[in-house]
């Protein structure tokens, strides 16, 4: 089975700054997917980030990128010239890319707060 | 497209009551998810399906049935409610081989 390890329960940032949260992960697989998704105190999640492990390029989008180590097993977010509306909690989620696999594994999340 | 729509957004429940959480999905998604989402515990898996006719449990399924009988809705009934389910619930939905979209959640109150 897999597991999803998010290790820090709380971090903070100054706006404009730089962040980085963590990510580690379980599996004997070879072909998967990870995410990084946002839940803002509205609730809704929203996907950040997606990487293949096929894939060597990390993903970015916009101010967010990714640092994916794959014989680490490690999959964190970068979050760049951060902005008041980054204040969420966020999870790191893994799925087999394979037939058969239905479902994500989540981690416990890290809950972000941006400081003015 | 709307998306992952749930109802009701809040309800509040007495103990032993029963009722049906609501999920629709318009993206022609085989595979649909009811997870709930406690403080520390992250998203556990409630139910999911695979397509119509075809539910699983997932990692907490005790007090909740789940029924698909067309590609577009899930719903999820709570059988007898009691205060250990109040929790927020998420429904989701994706396809083979891309990312989980979900629903804007259901605050459920079992007093």
């Amino acid at each position: 089975a897999q597991t999803v390890t998010q290790s820090q329960p709380e971090m903070s940032v100054q706006e404009a700054e730089t962040v980085t949260l963590s990510c580690t992960y379980d599996t004997s697989e070879n072909n998967y997917y990870l995410f990084w998704y946002k839940q803002p105190p509205s609730r809704q999640m929203i996907l950040v980030i997606r990487q293949e492990a096929y894939k060597q390029q990390n993903a970015t989008e916009n101010r967010f990128s990714v640092n994916f180590q794959k014989a680490a097993k490690s999959f964190s977010l970068k979050i760049s010239d951060s902005q008041l509306g980054d204040t969420a909690m966020y999870f790191c989620a893994f799925i087999y890319s394979g037939a058969g696999s239905y479902q994500l594994t989540f981690g416990k999340g890290t809950k972000l707060s941006v400081i003015p | 497209n709307a998306g992952v729509t749930q109802t009701p957004k809040f309800q509040v429940l007495k103990t032993g009551q029963s009722m049906t959480l609501q999920c629709a999905q318009d993206m022609n998604h085989e595979y649909m998810s009811w997870y709930r989402q406690d403080p520390g515990m992250g998203l556990r898996l409630i139910h999911y399906s695979v397509g119509a006719g075809i539910t699983d449990q997932g990692e907490v399924p005790n007090g909740y049935n789940v029924s698909r009988s067309t590609t577009e809705d899930f719903p999820l009934r709570l059988l007898s409610a009691a205060p250990s389910q109040t929790s927020v619930y998420f429904c989701a939905s994706r396809r083979q081989g891309s990312e989980q979209y979900f629903g804007p959640g259901t605050r459920l109150t079992v007093t």
